[in-house]
């Protein structure tokens, strides 16, 4: 199975560009790359997708680089409001030909006046 | 609006005690799943469905069972349970063909906090 593995926690300043790598060694070929975000004591919230190179919406972008072993995600210029766990989610295929969903552990990201 | 609701936000059982923690989607999505969550491990999946009666065990699916009779509800069941299945539920939707791969969008509702005391 698909495993995940991002930082456990990170610190950034108001204002600044915040970068967050998800590791996915054994990502499938047709699976894409989901990132969600979640306040507490809320359901996670859908961020960005993408399968390959660049992807760019509203709220951040997401570069996976050709051999997509990882991904990054990018919020430019943090506020205090984006203080929050952010996850890496990628797609697999058991070897029974299910279809099961991998989520990684989140990176706690703490925006600082 | 994309819509997950949970029938509880808070809930309070004893040891032993069946529990029932219901889910309503109503986006006429296939797939459906339940995750609990834990400080320092994340999101886990317990079960998922990806059609009416069909359903397949996630990565901790013991102590829990499943049951989706209608497209729009999937229903998590602790038919014994204990303390250490004092969690944070969490249940999600997703459109797309049944039993493929990819990675569409989950919608999630706003989870439910057990305490089994």
């Amino acid at each position: 199975l698909a495993k995940t593995t991002q930082p456990i926690s990170m610190d950034s300043y108001e204002g600044q560009e915040v970068n967050i790598t998800c590791s996915h060694n054994n990502i499938a070929t047709n699976d894409y790359i989901t990132w969600y975000q979640q306040f507490p004591s809320q359901g996670p919230r859908f961020i960005i997708q993408g399968y390959k190179t660049k992807v760019t919406n509203e709220v951040a972008s997401l570069f996976i680089p050709a051999d997509r072993k990882s991904s990054t995600l990018s919020l430019p210029r943090v506020s205090l409001s984006d203080t929050a766990v952010y996850y890496c989610l990628v797609g697999d295929k058991t070897g029974a030909g299910s279809y099961q969903l991998t989520f990684g552990k989140g990176t706690k990201l703490s925006v600082i006046p | 609006d994309v819509k997950v609701t949970q029938s509880s936000r808070y809930l309070v059982k004893r040891t032993g005690e069946k529990v029932f923690l219901e889910c309503v989607q109503d986006m006429d999505h296939e797939n459906m799943f339940w995750y609990r969550q834990d400080p320092g491990l994340g999101l886990r999946l317990i079960y998922f469905s990806y059609d009416v009666k069909m359903k397949e065990k996630g990565d901790i699916p013991e102590g829990y069972s499943v049951s989706r009779e209608k497209k729009e509800r999937f229903s998590l069941i602790l038919e014994s349970a204990s303390t250490n299945q004092t969690s944070m539920y969490l249940c999600a939707s997703k459109p797309g063909l049944a039993g493929f791969g990819g990675t569409d969008t989950q919608y999630f509702g706003p989870g439910t906090r057990l305490t089994v005391l």
